[in-house]
């Protein structure tokens, strides 16, 4: 089963535009991550946040965390069409070192 | 970026014949992954390794298995392949400290299964 679950599944916006992404999970974690993935690549890792941590920055993105909530939001601002890609959740449950994905959020950005 | 190369990146194959796929790393991490990514299941986890010849399954691992002989090697076999097995394949990595590090990911092999 799915730990994370993302919202929406799919967001198109205009450059210059703020995106937010949202994930909700179900088990405690150590923390939680936000991959990117272009269209035939593989993903790569953009933020994690430890249980621990309400907020994180990095460059134009900023990860949110609630673990009373379970839930979890990206926020991707000054949006550029280079951000066209999808992005996935993921979670590290207390219990080890392994990830479980949600199934990603499609961004388009237009020019 | 992170040196994992995967080969083969394409491979089309006929059920029922055997499959593998490699994963190779430069960086000396200790865990390796393998994943399947198919449309409305995001990434699902097949087997990981955390040391030579330390494996483990993950959540869909019927039907695939793995061998790490090398720190640097990690192999997926699909000893028998069935069309439900056509997905494209992720390797990742993951640094000696394991907890609370990000995974890095090879660029995948798209396998199809006719």
């Amino acid at each position: 089963s799915q730990q994370g679950e993302e919202d929406p599944q799919a967001l198109s916006i205009q450059e210059g535009e703020n995106a937010t992404m949202n994930c909700s999970y179900k088990t405690s974690i150590n923390n939680l991550q936000w991959y990117r993935q272009n269209s035939g690549r593989g993903l790569v890792h953009l933020i994690l946040i430890r249980s621990n941590e309400r907020e994180k920055h990095s460059g134009r993105l900023r990860v949110t965390l609630d673990t009373s909530k379970k839930s979890s939001s990206l926020l991707i601002t000054a949006s550029r069409a280079a951000d066209t890609a999808s992005y996935f959740c993921a979670t590290e449950e207390t219990s080890g070192s392994r990830l479980t994905f949600g199934e990603g959020t499609q961004l388009t950005v237009n020019p | 970026d992170a040196g994992i190369t995967q080969s083969p990146r394409h491979k089309v194959t006929e059920t029922g014949t055997p499959v593998t796929l490699r994963c190779h790393q430069t960086e000396n991490h200790r865990y390796m992954y393998w994943y399947r990514q198919d449309p409305g299941h995001g990434l699902r986890l097949i087997h990981y390794s955390y040391g030579v010849k330390d494996t483990d399954k993950g959540e869909v691992s019927d039907g695939y298995s793995v061998s790490r002989s090398k720190t640097e090697d990690f192999l997926l076999t699909l000893e028998s392949a069935t069309s439900s097995q056509t997905s494209v394949y992720f390797c990742a990595i993951n640094s000696d400290r394991g907890q609370n590090q990000p995974q890095h990911f090879g660029d995948g092999t798209r396998l199809s299964i006719l």
